[in-house]
Order: C-alpha cells, then sequence, then structure tokens
C-alpha cells in the first residue's frame, strides 16, 4: 500500500547486534502497530502506538521496544538481536477515532538473526 | 494468545466453487474482520462485521456473524485462481488491537 512503506525489506542480521526496523506512513493516522508473523502462530502484536510519544506492550514485545517521535513514523528496535526474533514483521495503521476501520499493513521485513 | 481460529487450516477448491472458511473466537468482541494475505505481500482488509450485524456482502465475499456462538464465516463465491491466498480473520473487543488467528491457507485450481 502507497500509504505505508516499511524499511528495510529484507535484513540478515547476527545475534546480538542492535537492529532497527522503521515504519513510515503518509496517511496522518493515529494509531500504529507492530505485528510479526511466525509459521504455526499467525499475527501477534509486538507494541502498538496510540499517538506521537505513546505506546504500549502487545502479547510478545519482550527483547523490543518502539519509538513515536512523529506521527508518521514507528520504530521498532532489537536491541540485541536473537535467533528467536528471525520473523517476518509487518507495520499496520488505523485510522478513525474509535479503531472500527480495517488495518492498513505494509509489506513487512524480512528479518533473519543468524 | 490467539482469539480466533480459523477452520480449516488449509482449503483446496475447483475454479468456480464456493469456498467457505470459518472463524471461532473465545471473548465478547466489538467487531470481528477478515483479512487476506498473498504470498510474500502483507495483508488487506476484506471486509468488517460489527458485533450487531449478523451478515454482510461486499462483492462475491459474504460474511456472517453468530455471536452466541462466538463464530463468524467467510463464503467466497465463484472463485478464481487469483483469490489463492491465505485468509485471516481478527477481532476487536473494544479498545484494543485486533487479534488474529492462524488463518486459513485457499488453493483455488484453474
Amino acid at each position: 500500500d502507497a500509504g505505508i512503506t516499511q524499511s528495510p525489506r529484507h535484513k540478515v542480521t547476527e545475534t546480538g547486534t542492535p537492529v532497527t526496523l522503521r515504519c513510515h506512513q503518509t496517511e496522518n493516522h493515529r494509531y500504529m502497530y507492530w505485528y510479526r508473523q511466525d509459521p504455526g502462530h499467525g499475527l501477534r502484536l509486538i507494541h502498538y502506538s496510540y499517538g506521537v510519544k505513546d505506546t504500549d506492550k502487545g502479547e510478545v514485545s519482550d527483547g523490543y521496544s518502539v519509538s513515536r517521535s512523529k506521527t508518521e513514523d514507528f520504530l521498532l528496535t532489537l536491541e540485541s538481536a536473537t535467533s528467536s526474533q528471525t520473523s517476518v514483521y509487518f507495520c499496520a495503521t488505523v485510522g478513525g477515532t474509535d479503531r472500527n476501520y480495517g488495518y492498513t499493513f505494509g509489506s513487512g521485513t524480512r528479518l533473519t538473526v543468524v | 494468545s490467539q482469539q480466533g481460529e480459523e477452520d480449516p487450516q488449509a482449503l483446496s477448491i475447483q475454479e468456480g466453487e464456493n469456498a467457505t472458511m470459518n472463524c471461532s473466537y473465545k471473548t465478547s468482541i466489538n467487531n470481528l474482520q477478515w483479512y487476506r494475505q498473498n504470498s510474500g505481500r502483507g495483508l488487506v482488509h476484506l471486509i468488517l462485521i460489527r458485533s450487531n450485524e449478523r451478515e454482510k456482502h461486499s462483492g462475491r465475499l459474504r460474511v456472517t456473524l453468530d455471536t452466541s456462538k462466538k463464530s463468524s464465516s467467510l463464503l467466497i463465491t465463484a472463485s478464481r485462481a487469483a483469490d489463492t491466498a491465505s485468509y485471516f480473520c481478527a477481532t476487536d473487543s473494544g479498545n484494543t488491537p485486533l487479534v488474529f488467528g492462524k488463518g486459513t491457507r485457499l488453493s483455488v485450481i484453474a
């Protein structure tokens, strides 16, 4: 979707190194989310944001941190990457004050930790 | 923890046939949504049904919701090869992010 961009699209990193994934949206949406997708688990929520500098943890937040200093950018950081964090990471946004709308997803970042 | 669980996990049909996928969930919901994911791509929103609605249509898609059984179904009529994808249900329990199921992989054979 043209309104939400994830970078990088692919990344290979070594165990123990820090990694930052970026999500950029042009929709001026208030809510932004980071999910990870793994075989057999579907999508699981890592962290989400409900405004600039307002974030909260999701189901699988251990080992991850996020920051949102501007409406359009939501960063996901793996402080010290582990092999269990090898996954496909998706960012999503939603507009509307009550969130009764569908989410818009980015194309994903495939992260491999070796 | 998964809120929605899709059934079946995988479905293979011939082009032109109808495809039905089911979703069951555990707790009260505000709305239920269905998404499609093509291989290697992000999820695409298909349809949203609110807890006070029983049925909704969008093109070849028909969604039903039975809150007493905590279940929903997605029907794709006259399927096409381009409908080959994974389909996910997702639930919203009010002021919470969407919780996704594990998905149904649909293969439509031409």
